[in-house]
């Protein structure tokens, strides 16, 4: 069946270090794959999304590149902040977006 | 625009009881969506409903159903409760307008069964 696999954390940066977030998947078809960010004490928001091969996804700094011939979908950004410190999760959708598969998810720590 | 809400907030069940847990969309949103978060399993999905019908479910034993109604609020109930039904209830609903959409998720209703 459909998974998704995402590096354990805890990640430990400085601020402005660069941040990549490893995430490969395994599906049947052509999913859309997804990057959720839960803030400490707020809910799950989506952080950005690609719905085909090639597709690059961006929202606040951060990147992500659906490489269809990796099943991957690593999550970067150049310069991390104290505030992007949070849980990373990646997910797997169907073509609506719905009915999502996530990864164990990546908590993120950033110091000044 | 309100978002989406979750009644209630926290719980606390017995083994064997049952429960409901409510969720009202985003107003205009069609898809409302399940899912328990666990800190052993992680988010995994319990199912979506779409215009009061089931449209993909997870996998979760019969003891995990839900129901959407006309003005698209959805409610989950789990009956027999078991010790390991303790986790955070996630709902999540999306437009359903057509091609990929954004799933809004409030909030959560925190399960504690004893």
């Amino acid at each position: 069946g459909n998974s998704v696999t995402q590096m354990e954390g805890p990640v430990t940066l400085s601020e402005e270090a660069f941040l990549t977030i490893n995430c490969t998947y395994t599906a049947t078809g052509y999913p859309s794959l997804f990057w959720y960010v839960q803030y400490p004490g707020e809910g799950l928001q989506l952080l950005l999304k690609a719905t085909k091969a090639d597709d690059k996804g961006s929202n606040k700094g951060f990147e992500a590149t659906y490489r269809k011939e990796t099943t991957s979908f690593h999550l970067e950004k150049g310069s991390v902040q104290v505030s992007d410190s949070a849980v990373y999760f990646c997910a797997l959708g169907n073509q609506a977006g719905t009915a999502l598969i996530f990864g164990k998810g990546t908590t993120l720590s950033v110091s000044s | 625009k309100a978002g989406v809400t979750q009644t209630p907030r926290y719980l606390i069940k017995t083994r064997g009881q049952q429960v409901t847990l409510s969720c009202s969309p985003i107003s205009g949103h069609r898809s409302v969506s399940w899912y328990q978060q666990t800190p052993g399993q992680g988010l995994q999905f319990l199912f979506e409903y779409f215009s009061e019908t089931q449209r993909n479910k997870g996998n979760f034993p019969g003891r995990f159903s839900g129901r959407q109604f006309s003005n698209s609020r959805s409610e989950m109930n789990v009956s027999t409760l078991e010790l390991g039904d303790s986790a955070l209830y996630l709902c999540a609903s999306s437009s359903a307008s057509g091609g990929v959409e954004t799933q809004y998720f409030g909030p959560g209703t925190r399960l504690l069964v004893l």
